[in-house]
């Protein structure tokens, strides 16, 4: 079993629906929670992160972390054909070096 | 500013030969991530430098797997004795020093996609 899974998609909603993309992991040592966007053929980009639990929000997106169950969500709102691509979740613990990435979740908005 | 930069962008290869991967990381970051990404997957660790430490190697997956870092600044991922395995997209992230957790921003560049054929 991976660390961090991940539902592949692919995630197909019309525009200006809510999205919701989910991870769960089972390391209860990760401190550090990321989301990150992958257009085709490009580099990830971080879209946000959080420490520890809570929410954080950002413009059209929100994420949220509940470490007590070990899952992390993305929620978009409104969403555009421009936030067709692969997210990722990633996360680390304190002092680790490198992220554990989720496989990702291909999502199309369809105008 | 510019961002991170990695060549070749496409690189196709026969199985047995050497590749050699290079990555220029965002000026001022003193870390340095290698991953791969094989099809339809996640990114996987492969090593990471800071500063003049010693790097972590905890994620090459053979020995044929090498990765260097120069002056540190530019970093070259080399492949020997390819194998069809080894087809991936490789990608360089680079991180800032400063403030706790920074490891959390990495920065990407847009990967080098490895075929083997």
């Amino acid at each position: 079993q991976k660390e961090v899974e991940q539902d592949p998609g692919p995630l197909s909603v019309p525009e200006g629906a809510i999205v919701s993309l989910n991870c769960t992991y089972s390391n209860s040592a990760f401190q550090y929670f990321m989301w990150y966007r992958q257009y085709s053929r490009k580099g990830p980009e971080l879209l946000m992160y959080t420490y520890s639990s809570g929410n954080k929000e950002d413009g059209r997106f929100t994420a949220q972390v509940d470490k007590s169950s070990k899952y992390i969500s993305l929620f978009i709102r409104d969403s555009q054909p421009s936030d067709s691509a692969t997210y990722l979740c990633a996360m680390n613990n304190n002092a680790g070096n490198m992220l554990t990435f989720g496989g990702g979740t291909r999502l199309m908005v369809k105008p | 500013g510019a961002g991170v930069s990695q060549s070749p962008s496409n690189k196709v290869t026969e199985k047995g030969k050497d590749v050699e991967l290079r990555c220029d990381p965002i000026s001022g970051h003193t870390a340095l991530y290698w991953y791969r990404q094989s099809l339809g997957q996640g990114l996987e660790f492969l090593i990471y430098f800071q500063g003049n430490s010693a790097p972590d190697k905890s994620g090459l997956p053979s020995d044929r797997f090498s990765a260097e870092r120069t002056g540190g600044s530019v970093s070259t991922l080399t492949i020997q004795r390819t194998q069809q395995e080894d087809s991936a997209v490789y990608l360089c992230a680079s991180s800032s020093p400063f403030g706790a957790g920074s490891s959390y921003e990495q920065y990407f560049g847009p990967g080098t996609r490895l075929t083997v054929t």
